[in-house]
């Protein structure tokens, strides 16, 4: 089956800097990936849809400014969290589909990230 | 918009049935169902697209009502393999971006 790999799985950061996450797919092509964000005991927010070679879509309330997201080849999407604040400290974790598979998405290990 | 899950939280023994439901207020394009362990990435378990639909594997089914506004998952003889978080994520329209239900907490003890 398909394969997202996302790394790191845990970052710790000083506040005001900014922080990448990479999210991969292994052995497929994916012309979009999605960003989501899950707090603790809570639902996966959607953040954004990165769409290879173009900009990517940002979900109403999120900062585009803030999380900047690069898709800059078929298997590989960015995100930075830019400026980082103890209130962006969350889980963050990206997903793809196969598209020779008639299967759901594939998430990756997910990002845990803290900001002090 | 963000689809409705019941209930939010199911505590069974082993061997016991559940049923989680996962509702719309406008017609959905598919219906997909996850499994989530605490502090691990959501675990696919399957994918809805027809009005009408049943599918399943081992003692985990899923149905999609003739509307497409309402998706059930169906967890037979639960194992406790079976604790976890259940999501539903739903996709109106074309569109691929799914949006998830708040979850279901399925605690299966011995």
């Amino acid at each position: 089956g398909a394969v997202v790999s996302q790394h790191p799985s845990r970052v710790i950061c000083k506040s005001g800097t900014s922080v990448k996450i990479e999210c991969r797919s292994l052995d497929f092509q994916a012309t979009t990936m999605f960003w989501y964000r899950q707090f603790p005991k809570q639902s996966l927010m959607l953040m954004a849809t990165s769409n290879e070679g173009s900009k990517a879509t940002y979900e109403q309330g999120v900062e585009k400014d803030k999380f900047l997201i690069n898709h800059a080849s078929l298997t590989l999407s960015t995100l930075t969290v830019t400026s980082a604040h103890p209130e962006d400290s969350s889980f963050y974790i990206c997903s793809a589909r196969d598209p020779r598979e008639a299967s759901g998405y594939t998430f990756g290990s997910g990002t845990r990230l803290t900001v002090v | 918009q963000q689809p409705v899950q019941s209930p939010q939280a199911v505590i069974l023994r082993e061997g016991e049935d559940a049923v989680i439901n996962c509702s719309s207020s406008k017609a959905l394009y598919s219906v997909h169902w996850y499994r989530q362990k605490h502090g691990e990435a959501p675990i696919f378990l399957m994918i809805l697209l027809k009005g009408g639909e049943q599918k399943g594997h081992d003692k985990i089914s899923a149905s999609f009502n003739e509307k497409k506004q309402q998706s059930s998952l169906y967890l037979t003889a639960s194992q406790l393999s079976y604790s976890g978080t259940y999501f539903c994520g739903t996709a109106q329209g074309g569109s691929e971006k799914l949006v998830f239900g708040k979850g279901t907490k399925l605690t299966v003890n011995p």
